[in-house]
């Protein structure tokens, strides 16, 4: 079946490094891709979305690339924040399904 | 202005009990989900529904029932309740038909049965 593999984490940066979060899928046909955050105590918002291949999606800095030969999505930032400290999950939403199946999420540390 | 709701945001209860969460959305969705956070951060889907008609149900124990008295709000019951139950459920909405199914989530409920 569909399914997403992120790296594991957590990551732990210095404020202004760069960052990069690997995510790989296996699904058929044309996925949409996901990217959520969930900042402590809080709810998943959205990050940023590419729905074909080539696409990118970017939202606060963050940037994320539908690589279908690679089956990859991976997030990166050019310099983070401590405000960017949170979880991020890796989803996708299959051709014919409705649900979004979701990575085991990556917690991100920045410290000052 | 909260797109999709939540209540309680906590929930701390006793085996056996039965409780209910509800979840309501105002961004006119017709798509509505139940998903199951757990210690891990681990999230996997329970229930969906399509207009108040259930479209997924995942291998999902029948103590849990979900009910969607209308397009904008998805009720979950959980009856004799366990120890496994303990984690943080979302609710979550989208709009069918746009191919992307976005879907935008509340707050959570963190249930803790003891």
């Amino acid at each position: 079946g569909d399914s997403v593999t992120q790296m594991e984490g957590p990551v732990t940066l210095s404020e202004e490094a760069c960052l990069t979060i690997n995510c790989t899928y296996t699904a058929t046909g044309y996925p949409s891709l996901f990217w959520y955050v969930q900042y402590p105590g809080e709810g998943l918002q959205l990050l940023l979305k590419a729905t074909k291949a080539d696409d990118k999606g970017s939202n606060k800095g963050f940037e994320a690339t539908y690589r279908k030969e690679t089956t990859s999505f991976h997030l990166e930032k050019g310099s983070v924040q401590v405000s960017d400290s949170a979880v991020y999950f890796c989803a996708l939403k299959s051709q014919a399904g409705t649900a979004l199946i979701f990575g085991k999420g990556t917690t991100l540390s920045v410290s000052s | 202005d909260t797109a999709v709701s939540q209540t309680p945001k906590y929930l701390v209860t006793q085996m056996g009990n039965d409780k209910s969460i509800k979840c309501e959305q105002n961004l006119g969705h017709d798509t509505m989900y139940w998903y199951k956070q757990d210690s891990k951060k681990f999230l996997k889907i329970m229930f969906s529904y399509n207009n108040k008609e259930l479209i997924i149900n995942e291998t999902v124990p029948n103590r849990f029932s979900p009910k969607s008295p209308d397009k904008a709000h998805l009720n979950l019951h959980i009856n004799s309740l366990e120890l496994g139950d303990s984690a943080v459920y979302f609710c979550a909405s989208s709009q069918a038909g746009t191919g992307i199914h976005e879907q935008y989530f509340g707050p959570g409920t963190r249930l803790t049965v003891t």
